[in-house]
């Protein structure tokens, strides 16, 4: 089946860090999502990007669908605590917001 | 406005026990699917459902079985837990219009001894 790797498996940020992950997958995808996941709770949109090439900015968050529909990756500027968690890149084929494909996750924490 | 909601939050079983997974969308959510969460390797899909009525097998769907008999609510159901079934069970849900986004509930983590 398809296959998502997402790097890095886990990073440590420290407050006003800017910090990058990124996705790439075997075969294309129509869509690229990133989601957030905190503790005890499902993982929420953060941000959705339709075409390639595209390049979309939410908050602190940007993320950029690459050019060959293989790739993704996400940057958040200027961190803050509350950035820890795990973050997911997940690809879609389809139109709709069913049957993703999840990357293994990158897990964000704070520095010591 | 309760989105999607699982229960139980949290349960264990014994090896060859059976038991239900609830989950239920108020958002009139035509597509309703079932994950797995395991560590390091992501969310992978089990179920999934595009209408009442309808289902499909995703990813990882032995030792699963699911129904859609009506709009909001899709059970998920182990027949003889196994502990490779120990996980944490993810229900999602989405509108199915072109671009919606994929809404998941606050997950069931399940221990299978």
């Amino acid at each position: 089946g398809q296959q998502l790797n997402q790097s890095p498996q886990s990073m440590f940020i420290q407050e006003g860090e800017d910090v990058s992950m990124n996705c790439t997958s075997s075969s294309i995808f129509n869509t690229w999502l990133w989601y957030k996941q905190d503790p005890g709770e499902g993982p929420v949109l953060l941000i959705a990007l339709y075409k390639a090439g595209e390049l979309t900015s939410n908050g602190r968050l940007t993320a950029q669908f690459g050019i060959t529909r293989k790739d993704s990756f996400l940057n958040i500027s200027a961190s803050i605590p509350s950035d820890v968690g795990i973050y997911f890149c997940a690809g879609q084929l389809g139109a709709a917001g069913n049957k993703l494909t999840f990357g293994g996750g990158t897990r964000v924490l704070v520095k010591p | 406005n309760a989105g999607v909601t699982q229960t139980p939050k949290f349960q264990v079983l014994k090896t060859g026990q059976s038991m239900t997974l609830q989950c239920a969308q108020d958002m009139n959510h035509e597509y309703m699917s079932w994950y797995r969460q395991d560590p390091g390797m992501g969310l992978r899909l089990i179920h999934y459902s595009v209408g009442a009525g309808i289902t499909d097998q995703g990813e990882v769907p032995n030792g699963y079985n699911v129904s859609r008999s009506t709009t909001e609510d899709f059970p998920l159901r182990l027949l003889s837990a196994a502990p490779s079934q120990t996980s944490v069970y993810f229900c999602a849900s989405s509108s199915g219009l072109s671009n919606s986004p994929l809404h998941f509930g606050n997950g069931t983590r399940l221990t299978v001894t």
